[in-house]
């Protein structure tokens, strides 16, 4: 199990927006940062932060932030957001970092 | 270049150990925190641990404990880790990965900006 929890799947239609949620009681006083994982490849980095985007991430993908939960919307989705997408952040004893279990995101 | 390249894949029998290497370049090797992170077949993400800088503190997972040891030699700018008394569970892609930390209106974040391509370990008899 762990500390930080994702819905397992989501869908979106193709242009549209669509919200991933991670929420855990470490993220009442942390930020989550956001990955973003296609098959076969090492998880990028998308979301850090309040909304902070590494270079060369689109504006159309966005964090935020309210109680436990963090959220990484993506507006205007495309074929190519298929992915899994996961959360990471401290655990709730401080002590230790923890991943969320990821969701897979479809585009239809 | 900033990139951190790993050892190649490892096939062991269970009960044995492996080491993997993760070598950095292209920024200052003391300056951040490193993380491993494993993937199995089909599922999520896994965080195992982290080593400080200066390679005199380390955090594991829980359920690892006992079984992992991350080391890192600043004179070759190289990060290490190894799994002891390996089962076919811990078959799985491994991952180096540097983490950067910083504050957001009194928040804390941490966050993976560059990662190891990955060393896929496979446990079997």
């Amino acid at each position: 199990s762990s500390e930080l929890t994702q819905d397992p799947a989501v869908s979106v239609a193709l242009g549209q927006t669509v919200r991933i949620t991670c929420q855990g009681d470490s993220l009442r006083s942390s930020y989550a940062s956001w990955y973003q994982q296609k098959p076969g490849q090492a998880p990028l980095l998308v979301i850090y932060g309040k909304n902070n985007r590494p270079s060369g991430i689109p504006d159309r993908i966005s964090g935020s932030s309210s109680g436990n939960t963090a959220s990484l919307t993506i507006a205007g989705a495309q074929a190519g957001d298929e992915a899994d997408y996961y959360c990471f952040s401290r655990d709730s004893s401080g002590d230790r970092w923890v991943f969320g279990g990821g969701t897979q995101l479809t585009v239809l | 270049q900033v990139q951190l390249v790993q050892s190649g894949a490892e096939v062991k029998k269970p009960g044995a150990s492996v080491k993997i290497s993760c070598k950095a370049s292209g920024y200052i090797f003391t300056n951040y925190w490193m993380h491993w992170v494993r993937q199995a077949p089909g599922q999520g993400l896994e965080w195992m641990g982290v080593i400080n800088p200066s390679g005199d503190s380390t955090r594991y997972a829980q359920k690892l404990e006992g079984r992992l040891t991350m080391t890192r030699d600043t004179s070759t700018t190289t990060a290490y880790m190894e799994l002891s008394s390996l089962r076919p569970e811990d078959t799985a892609v491994y991952y180096c990965v540097r983490d950067t930390s910083a504050t957001y209106d009194g928040r804390p974040c941490w966050f993976l900006g560059l990662w190891g391509r990955g060393t896929l370990v496979i446990v079997s008899s």
